[in-house]
């Protein structure tokens, strides 16, 4: 079983509708991230949670959200989505004592039109 | 300000050795990162560097120089399964909340041909 698991893996949206993206992981590390990865930018980090109770803003937050409902669980939401949202996202986790190696997700394509 | 450089392609034939160079250039520096992405699946960690000069890891080995800001991956006996995009990240200054600033490369897309 994968470590990290992301649901959807696919999603097409309209402009303005709210979507969420779940981040799952069973490796038992409490620092959690969400990235996006555009052609020719490379990864972008959204935000970042250390524990269920730390979330901070990484590069690109604006028009995201995120949830850390458990250790283990790790939402993204886009509140009203335009299609410069476009993009393929990742979830990771990192352990500090590991030098902070990010073990990424799947991915979850989004097109919103 | 803060920047990875990579080449954007590289070609190579199967069974021999290919370098892949990144450049940076970041507000501290806490360790160097190599990922291996294929098309359309998540990175996977390949190496870390923090010291200068070369980690082994079977047919991939990775190089740094911190005063020169500058890393290689190198690739021996390619395989097919190799072709892939490298992704060079840079584990930077430590941030007021405790974590590091992680910056990535936008990755070299290497192509192995038979």
């Amino acid at each position: 079983d994968a470590d990290v698991t992301q649901t959807p893996r696919n999603r097409i949206t309209k402009t303005g509708k709210r979507i969420m993206l779940e981040c799952s992981q069973t490796k038992g590390h409490d620092r959690m991230y969400w990235y996006r990865q555009d052609p020719g930018l490379g990864l972008r980090l959204i935000y970042y949670s250390f524990d269920v109770k730390d979330i901070n803003k990484g590069e690109i937050s604006d028009g995201y959200s995120v949830s850390r409902q458990a250790q283990a669980k790790f939402s993204l939401s886009l509140e009203s989505a335009i299609p410069n949202q476009t993009a393929l996202y990742f979830c990771a986790t990192s352990d500090p004592w590991q030098q902070e190696t990010q073990y990424f997700g799947p991915g979850t394509r989004l097109l919103v039109l | 300000g803060q920047n990875i450089d990579q080449p954007t392609e590289m070609t190579a034939t199967e069974g021999a050795i290919v370098q892949i160079n990144c450049t940076y250039q970041t507000s501290g520096f806490n360790g160097l990162f190599w990922y291996q992405q294929h098309a359309g699946e998540a990175p996977t960690f390949l190496s870390y560097n923090v010291l200068d000069g070369l980690e082994e890891k079977g047919r991939f080995s990775s190089f740094l120089s911190r005063s020169k800001g500058y890393s290689y991956l190198l690739l021996k006996e390619l395989q097919m399964k190799d072709s892939a995009s490298y992704l060079c990240a840079v584990r930077g200054r430590r941030t007021t909340s405790g974590t590091y600033k992680y910056i990535f490369g936008t990755g070299t897309r290497l192509k192995v041909l038979a």
